[in-house]
């Protein structure tokens, strides 16, 4: 497709349960990013792929966040037993380029998490 | 810490009013700049974006936004806003050394006809 797709767009999970969250990138696209966003406020950096290689994850917020792409295109971010805390909407975005410097971020629509 | 901070939270204009949003980042070295706009029930979409060179930096819709290094500032201007322009205003920051962008809290703007 032509931009970013996310799966689901909504995804309701009673807490303890397991959730993956789905980013198809823009095809060609080196990077790939996660984004977290709470409600009112900007997205919040998870964690970063370069191709296959994830170079920083320094924002996943605990081990309960694991993200993969393990062929270089699609990726996988996965919540493990799910707190009431981690309702936020979950951004991929992707880009051209090594990293973003020279290359903006293409944001999918994101998917809407609610941890009753 | 590097943070980036959009002072108006929610602006109110009538249309053809001219629009200034401010966004002021904390990092002293090299940065892209950029600004992002999410219409209502759509994806976060570049507007413009500041690498080097000119610090007045056009965009689309008729955006502009001007890099004042000195004071770590990247206004978002437009002279004439118009309904359409209804929609949640990001600034965002990627230091050069990282390859995240900070984005700011974000303004909502409403345009009324």
């Amino acid at each position: 497709g032509a931009g970013v797709s996310q799966s689901p767009r909504y995804k309701v999970a009673k807490r303890g349960q397991d959730v993956a969250l789905r980013c198809d990138p823009i095809s060609g696209h080196v990077s790939l990013f996660w984004y977290q966003q709470a409600l009112g406020q900007g997205p919040e950096f998870l964690t970063y792929f370069q191709n296959e290689a994830q170079l920083d994850k320094s924002g996943l917020p605990s081990d309960r966040f694991f993200a993969e792409r393990p062929e270089g295109s699609v990726s996988t971010l996965k919540i493990q037993r799910t707190q009431q805390e981690d309702s936020a909407v979950y951004l991929c975005a992707s880009s051209l380029a090594k990293g973003t410097f020279n290359s903006p971020l293409h944001f999918g629509n994101g998917t809407r998490l609610t941890v009753t | 810490a590097q943070s980036v901070s959009q002072h108006n939270h929610h602006v109110i204009l009538s249309e053809a009013a001219s629009l200034e949003l401010g966004c002021n980042y904390s990092y002293g070295g090299t940065v892209n700049l950029f600004w992002y706009v999410q219409y209502p029930g759509q994806h976060l979409q570049l507007l413009l974006k500041y690498f080097s060179g000119d610090p007045l930096v056009k965009g689309i819709k008729g955006f502009e936004a001007e890099f004042i290094k000195s004071k770590f500032s990247f206004n978002l201007r437009k002279p004439s806003v118009q309904w359409s322009d209804t929609a949640e205003y990001f600034c965002a920051v990627k230091p050069y050394n990282t390859d995240k962008l900070i984005f700011g809290t974000g303004t909502r703007l409403q345009v009324f006809p």
